[in-house]
């Protein structure tokens, strides 16, 4: 099982749209999860740390589900500026800083 | 907004050549990292480095590979005896509540 799994997309969804984006993780005891987003070629930028209670900024809303290893992301009302790829990034444990990045899932928001 | 600045912004090298990757961490961030993204895949995870020592590697990041913190702000990737399977973008990132992450050096083995 991979470590870090997302469907890759793309999501095609016209503005305004609600679009979730899923994610799932193998080590049980990961720590720390993250969306992370990125535009073609460029570096990937920090969208939201996700919490166990959930959280939201904005439009984006992010969940995640321990018992099922399972984090969720949430874009409200879609603009054409949200098309770009998706990361769901985890920190699999208390004794590593490093990240985990999923291969992304890739969103288009169409006029 | 703080960032973390990376030069070069594009490297061309040959085969078996070695390259300096550079970097600037965000200046009050303890932690950093190197990360590569190879075209069209996910992003790896290569080093972690802290209190001026590596806190740790990954499988990728062998004898080919170094790293060094010369002075107070420069972080330095070091890649002997480039391989054409080396060619991919490389990050930098420092760390204070979450990641930030450089804008990258691409890296192109001929």
């Amino acid at each position: 099982r991979k470590e870090v799994e997302q469907d890759p997309g793309p999501f095609n969804v016209p503005e305004g749209a609600t679009v979730a984006f899923n994610c799932t993780y193998s080590n049980s005891a990961s720590q720390s999860f993250f969306w992370y987003r990125q535009d073609c070629r460029k570096e990937p930028k920090l969208l939201m740390s996700v919490y166990s209670s959930g959280n939201e900024d904005g439009r984006f809303t992010a969940q995640l589900n321990r018992a099922s290893q399972y984090i969720s992301l949430l874009i409200r009302d879609s603009k054409l500026s949200d098309s770009a790829t998706y990361l769901c990034v985890v920190n699999p444990g208390w004794d590593t800083d490093k990240l985990i990045f999923g291969t992304g899932t890739r969103l288009q928001v169409f006029p | 907004e703080p960032e973390v600045t990376q030069t070069p912004s594009h490297q061309v090298t040959q085969m078996g050549q070695e390259v300096i990757l550079r970097c600037v961490p965000i200046s009050n961030h303890l932690y950093f990292y190197w990360y590569r993204q190879i075209l069209g895949q996910k992003v790896e995870f290569l080093v972690s480095f802290y209190n001026n020592e590596i806190s740790e590697k990954s499988e990728i990041f062998d004898d080919q590979f170094s790293v060094e913190r010369p002075d107070g702000s420069n972080f330095t990737l070091k890649i002997r005896s480039t391989k054409l399977e080396d060619s991919a973008m490389y990050f930098c990132a420092s760390r204070g509540s979450a990641a930030t992450f450089g804008s990258g050096t691409r890296l192109t083995v001929v």
